[in-house]
């Protein structure tokens, strides 16, 4: 049981460049998210998905892209990477219920540089 | 977007001394509650999920209190020791929104 995984740990982009980071997991939690960690701004969700065909923007969505084709797989896209996209990235999933009672287990997080 | 407060920023205690932080939130449409515990170069680890008014929850040295009526939720942590130094985050729910954290420094 590894829990979730995300790949890779750590990137560096050219401004324009496209990339996909990958998050896995073998929980078959309904819930996935997809999270940036920056100085002073605490986790602000990109995406998330509530099970495998679904999709929802969250608070901070523009440039990236999400899909959800198989209940364990929840990539994330940058089609034209920019400077202010450097980042770390946090995937996230949990079951899903009624209220979001159920705890988030976290991936361990892909270091993103833009130049 | 909901807006969930933390205080403080930041706390630097000694070694044994106990402490508190607090978690503010809007209280209407209130579904859950989360705590997690953030240490560097890791990833957040699930410390407490609250749903009820009036919850209260313990795990070893760190409780946490809930009130949904006025919004807002304390995390305790008795006698610090180094080791609770992180960052501590808490989340509203139905969709995880975070606040920024309180980071925690123990000096032994």
């Amino acid at each position: 049981n590894a829990g979730v995984t995300q790949t890779p740990k750590f990137q560096v982009l050219k401004t324009g460049q496209s990339m996909t980071l990958q998050c896995a997991q073998d929980m078959n939690h309904e819930y996935m998210s997809w999270y940036r960690q920056d100085p002073g701004m605490g986790l602000r969700l990109i995406h998330y998905s509530v099970g495998a065909g679904i999709t929802d923007q969250g608070e901070v969505p523009n440039g990236y892209n999400v899909s959800r084709s198989t209940t364990e797989d929840f990539p994330l896209r940058l089609l034209s990477a920019a400077p202010s996209q450097t980042s770390v990235y946090f995937c996230a999933s949990s079951y899903r219920d009624m209220t979001g009672s159920t705890e988030a287990f976290f991936g361990q997080g892909t270091r993103l540089t833009v130049v | 977007i909901l807006n969930v407060e933390q205080s403080p920023q930041s706390l630097h205690v000694q070694e044994g001394d106990s402490t508190n932080f607090t978690c503010s939130f809007p209280s209407s449409n209130f579904y859950a509650l989360h705590w997690y515990r953030w240490e560097t170069a890791k990833s957040p680890e699930a410390l407490f999920v609250m749903t009820l008014n009036g919850d209260e929850k313990k795990k070893g040295r760190i409780s946490a209190t809930l009130n949904t009526k006025e919004g807002y939720s304390y995390l305790y942590i008795k006698g610090s020791q180094p080791e609770d130094s992180a960052t501590y985050l808490c989340a509203l729910t139905l969709t995880l929104t975070f606040g920024k954290g309180t980071m925690l420094l123990v000096s032994p």
